[in-house]
């Protein structure tokens, strides 16, 4: 069964850098979303993606964000300059299109900032 | 926007024991309603889902009910295993809108004692 894929598992960067999370979403799929999920807190949406550009962001996703795909399988989001807060498990999803909804999660990307 | 309460936040049960856990959303628009298991460290997994054109949905041990009317759903887990142990997190989504976020409860420690 297809799933979706993430890269690193875990990142380590230091406040102020840049880093960038990779994600390989199933083939079919059109609709794309990051969500974050610090320590034991519930998971929260980031931002949503298709046909190249941005459907919605959350008030998370300030300019400090963006996302990109940059070929026809990996769809990346990359924080430019790194926060403490900003140290979470990042997942990447995604969905068939609009008439079929579930959404289909990575294993995440655990971000450590210090 | 939709917002998302999930009861209770911890929920111990013994093997064989049935479990619920209860989730109400405040936006009418929204209409389709998945449940997620997140084991330790893991990725989301979804395990059921409902649309708002449905009151009930079963798959082996586990259901779904909605009430439209009241806005809230429910998750049912029957003659619980301890495999069964997770973190569960509701979640509601608006299919109609322009975007296609999934607004998350706070999530349920669920622990099945052998």
């Amino acid at each position: 069964e297809p799933e979706v894929t993430q890269t690193p598992s875990h990142q380590v960067t230091q406040m102020g850098q840049e880093v960038i999370l990779r994600c390989v979403p199933i083939s079919n799929h059109l609709y794309f979303y990051w969500y974050r999920q610090i320590l034991g807190q519930k998971v929260e949406f980031l931002v949503s993606f298709y046909n190249n550009e941005i459907s919605e962001k959350s008030e998370i996703f300030d300019d400090q964000f963006s996302v990109e795909r940059p070929d026809g399988s990996n769809f990346t989001l990359k924080i430019r300059s790194t926060k403490l807060e900003d140290s979470a498990m990042y997942f990447c999803a995604s969905s068939v299109g609009s008439s079929t909804l579930e959404q289909y999660f990575g294993p995440g990307t655990r971000l450590t900032v210090t | 926007g939709e917002n998302v309460e999930q009861h209770p936040s911890t929920l111990s049960v013994q093997e064989g024991d049935s479990a619920v856990i209860k989730c109400t959303y405040s936006d009418s628009a929204s209409n389709y309603f998945p449940w997620y298991k997140q084991e330790l460290g893991k990725r989301p997994q979804l395990i059921i889902d409902i649309r708002s054109n449905v009151g009930e949905k079963k798959d082996q041990r586990i259901a779904v009910t909605l009430n439209k009317t009241a806005k809230h759903f429910s998750l049912h887990i029957t003659e619980t295993q301890p495999e069964d142990s997770a973190v569960y997190f509701c979640a509601a989504f608006n299919s109609g809108g322009s975007n296609y976020k999934l607004t998350f409860g706070k999530g349920t420690l669920l622990t099945v004692n052998p």
